[in-house]
């Protein structure tokens, strides 16, 4: 079965510094990764996805991911965080050939003032 | 307006009680999903269906039923209610084009 690996569970990091949240999917196939973001009590929101074409994805909010086959990798990143990106992020991955939607556990992000 | 509706948003039941939770969405999605959150572990898929009349399992089926009628219409039942099943509900309507979750149920079982 399809799993997907988010090996930091919190990342605290300083306003205006950069960030890098880890996606790690364990396939053998043609996948296609998403990246949600969930604010406290609130649902999830689609920060981004990789379905095809150019490995670098560009989303909402200044984030990027970008789709690395050979490491089986799909890392997001935001250049400068602001208080505003204070969330709970998940990786989700599907495969080509099937139908289930599997999430990763999560990284608690926290930005410090 | 396109989306996902889920009811009830929250729920209280006495371990052993029996509860369905609804779920049904506008978009002519072929797949659907329900999923349990729990702090710490993220989104877990509880059961799938990918079309009309048909349904899986997913990673943590015990406990649950599902039932898809109709293409519109996932339903998520607990039979006999535990402890253990205390947590967010999410329903999701899911194309590789457009994904959509609905808002949620909050349920406690004491």
């Amino acid at each position: 079965a399809q799993s997907v690996t988010q090996l930091d569970s919190q990342v605290p990091v300083f306003e205006e510094a950069p960030v890098e949240l880890r996606c790690n999917y364990s396939s053998s196939v043609s996948v296609y990764l998403f990246w949600y973001v969930q604010y406290p009590n609130q649902g999830l929101q689609l920060l981004l996805k990789y379905l095809s074409g150019s490995t670098l994805v560009k989303g909402i909010n200044g984030f990027e991911a970008e789709f690395n086959k050979s490491q089986t990798s799909f890392h997001l990143r935001k250049p400068s965080v602001h208080i505003s990106d204070t969330a709970e992020y998940f990786c989700a991955v599907i495969e080509g050939t099937g139908n289930q939607f599997y999430f990763g556990t999560g990284t608690s992000l926290t930005v410090i003032p | 307006n396109a989306g996902v509706t889920q009811t009830p948003k929250f729920q209280v039941l006495k371990t052993g009680q029996s509860m369905t939770l609804q779920c049904a969405q506008d978009m002519n999605h072929n797949s659907m999903y329900w999923y349990r959150q729990d702090p710490g572990m993220g989104l877990r898929l509880i059961y799938y269906s990918a079309s009309e009349g048909t349904t899986d399992k997913g990673e943590v089926p015990n406990g649950y039923n599902v039932s898809r009628l109709n293409k519109r219409e996932f339903s998520l039942r607990l039979e006999s209610a535990a402890p253990s099943q205390t947590s967010v509900y999410f329903c999701a309507s899911i194309t590789l084009d457009e994904q959509y979750f609905g808002p949620g149920t909050r349920l406690t079982v004491t």
